[in-house]
């Protein structure tokens, strides 16, 4: 079946560093990958959703400065989060679409837990 | 209030126990996926369904779209299927079309 890789698994940083998170598709095009964050006993809440070739398109509240996403090709969109502070400290996972209709089955990553000291 | 909303929270049972966990939600949907979340984190699309039922080894999921109501049902259960298992819904609707809501999530733990 599909497989969607997401790098790291986990990643401590220190305060103010940037980090960066990749998503890949491993053996199918993915023309659109979304990007959740999700708090413990909480609903993976959307961030972004990136379209290859094109700008990813934020949920309101979402700060696309801090959270820079870049999708250039069609098998790797990555999330960097800038500049990251303790409030980011969060559990970040991806998933992708295969094929153009919202109705398409859904994949997703594995997941990074991401912790700011 | 949330879009989606699934019961229990929390729920435990013994191995070999029917399992059920359901979904209701609010807004007009175009599909309702099933996925599983294991412990690690990462999340696995199990069902995707606009009518009817669909089974799949012991899982079964059916879904009501005149009572926008969904059923997870797991037969004869294992410890493996301890995770935390998860409802969304795509809405079809005008400037959300195509949006995800998800359900907060129901922890299942199986006992040996």
């Amino acid at each position: 079946g599909a497989v969607v890789s997401q790098h790291p698994s986990w990643v401590i940083c220190k305060s103010g560093t940037s980090v960066k998170i990749e998503c890949r598709s491993l053996d199918f095009q993915a023309t659109t990958m979304f990007w959740y964050r999700q708090f413990p006993k909480q609903s993976l809440m959307l961030m972004a959703t990136s379209n290859e070739g094109s700008k990813a398109t934020y949920e309101q509240g979402v700060e696309k400065d801090k959270f820079l996403i870049n999708h250039a090709s069609l098998t790797l969109s990555t999330l960097t989060v800038t500049s990251a502070h303790p409030e980011d400290s969060s559990f970040y996972i991806c998933s992708a679409r295969i094929g153009g209709s919202y109705n398409s089955p859904l994949h997703f990553g594995n997941g990074t837990r991401l912790t700011v000291t | 209030k949330n879009e989606v909303e699934q019961s229990p929270q929390n729920l435990t049972a013994q191995e070999g126990e029917f399992i059920t966990i359901n979904c209701s939600y609010s807004v007009g949907i175009s599909a309702l996926h099933w996925l599983q979340q294991h412990p690690g984190g990462g999340i696995v699309s199990l069902f995707m369904l606009s009518s009817g039922k669909k089974k799949h080894g012991r899982l079964i999921a059916t879904i009501n779209i005149q009572e926008k109501h969904s059923s997870l049902h797991i037969t004869a259960s294992h410890p493996r299927d301890s995770a935390v298992y998860i409802c969304a819904v795509r809405s079809d609707r005008g400037s959300t079309l195509g949006r995800l809501y998800f359900g907060r999530g129901t922890q299942l733990t199986v006992w040996p």
